[in-house]
């Protein structure tokens, strides 16, 4: 049964980074490309980009692309995302989904960050 | 950029009704496109994708069609599961969302 566990909620000053990991289990973990997405309250979904897990190949959304790093532990079937300088607008769900290139099949149960002086 | 606009904003509807969902993008498309339901609490599920695939354990009364820039999720004979937000998902040279659509 596929799993997407991450880890738990987070509060950061502004101007900090954060990171939050996704740890997969029940299948294979480097036929798949990782995809990072949030969601700020009441707000749309906004895709940040993806880890390809097999060989580490990233794709950044434009707008994150300067501030944020995609990673992954093949060994422990772990992906992780970290965000730097944090502002109050990066307060938001942050989930990572398995998929394509194209679209994402299964998602983490999402992990809320909070950005607060 | 190609931006994603979905209507209606909200739809009102009953058990047993059809539901129609429309998103429209900015440009012309290929069909790399998805449609997701997400319930509150929770992350979104596929339902559709490659506009008109229903993904794994889907039910039949989803379905996708579409191209070019509209495309549409028809739910036929709503059940009580399905009163949650929808959101329609594009690639092309990034990956993008509507402003989903809330059936309630």
């Amino acid at each position: 049964q596929v799993h997407h566990v991450q880890s738990g909620a987070e509060v950061r000053k502004p101007g900090a980074s954060v990171q939050v990991s996704c740890k997969a289990s029940g299948y294979i973990f480097t036929n798949y490309v990782i995809h990072w997405v949030r969601q700020a309250p009441g707000q749309r979904l906004e895709w940040m980009g993806w880890i390809t897990t097999a060989n580490g190949k990233t794709k950044y959304s434009p707008t994150f692309q300067d501030r944020v790093t995609f990673t992954r532990d093949i060994s422990a079937t772990t992906a992780y995302m970290e965000l730097h300088r944090l502002t109050s607008e990066d307060t938001a769900v942050y989930f990572c989904a398995r998929g394509s290139e194209s679209h994402m099949f299964f998602w983490g149960q999402g992990t809320l960050v909070t950005v607060s002086s | 950029e190609i931006v994603l606009t979905q209507s209606p904003d909200t739809l009102s509807l009953s058990p047993g009704e059809r539901a129609v969902l429309s998103c429209r993008a900015s440009q012309n498309v290929r069909d790399y496109f998805a449609w997701y339901q997400q319930k509150p609490g929770q992350g979104p599920r596929l339902l559709i994708y490659s506009a008109s695939t229903r993904a794994a354990g889907i039910p039949a009364r989803f379905s996708g069609s579409g191209s070019g820039t509209d495309f549409t999720l028809t739910i036929d004979s709503l059940e009580p599961e399905d009163f949650a937000t929808y959101y329609c998902q594009l690639r092309w040279d990034w990956l993008s969302f509507g402003g989903g659509t809330r059936v309630e």
